[in-house]
């Protein structure tokens, strides 16, 4: 059973314009949530992260937001650049649980 | 660079061959992790410990054995193993703390089974 679904497996942007990459969750003990970027014959990396405390986090072109209600997440990249282009994977864990679940990952594409 | 080192990056095997992976991290973090990531499927975990004790073996075949001597160290030994073995194996490795702390990952081994 997956706790952490992304459901669009791609999505293709042009440069400039918003992405919006979305992750739906159904574990209620999670309270914590993260982005993770990755690269071709690249491990993750860390990206974004969000605690349930709050429904807004914001670093630079990326923000992230929580809807605690409807157990969902999305990350927003503005303006999108060619550099983004990258599979990202939603990731959520909580305080008792003591490791993170992973959804599939959606590869995002920005075009010229 | 995230401070996780895995090597090798890549192998490829013949299904009667042993091999080991290794992963390597000196962040002072307690718990390491092994993840499988197959096509078009989500990152798998395999094995998790924390201060060098297995606390997760998530139904994971014998042919598949880690090992972990110290909490900068981790292991994951391969025999016998099949074509759908192969995989990109990531290991990752996250402070102490709460669970759902940010995990810092390595860049893989890509493995083929051949």
């Amino acid at each position: 059973d997956q706790q952490v679904k992304q459901n669009s497996p791609s999505l293709s942007v042009q440069e400039g314009r918003i992405s919006i990459l979305n992750c739906d969750y159904t574990n209620s003990m999670f309270d914590y949530f993260l982005w993770y970027k990755k690269y071709p014959a690249e491990g993750p990396t860390f990206l974004i992260s969000i605690s349930s405390i709050k429904d807004k986090n914001e670093d630079g072109r990326f923000t992230v937001f929580l809807n605690k209600s409807a157990k969902h997440l999305s990350l927003h990249i503005v303006p999108s650049q060619p550099g983004d282009s990258a599979v990202y994977f939603c990731a959520s864990g909580g305080s008792t649980l003591g490791r993170l679940y992973f959804g599939r990952g959606t590869q995002l594409t920005v075009w010229p | 660079e995230t401070g996780v080192t895995q090597t090798p990056r890549h192998l490829v095997m013949g299904m009667t061959n042993k091999k080991s992976l290794k992963c390597e991290q000196h962040l002072g973090h307690n718990a390491m992790y092994w993840y499988k990531q197959s096509a078009k499927k989500p990152l798998e975990l395999m094995f998790v410990y924390n201060f060098k004790e297995q606390t997760e073996n998530n139904s994971v075949p014998s042919r598949f054995s880690p090992e972990c001597p110290n909490s900068s160290h981790l292991f994951l030994h391969l025999h016998t193993l099949q074509p759908e073995d192969s995989a990109l194996y990531l290991c990752a490795s996250s402070p102490p703390g709460p669970g759902g702390t940010e995990a810092f990952f390595g860049q893989g081994t890509r493995l083929t089974v051949v």
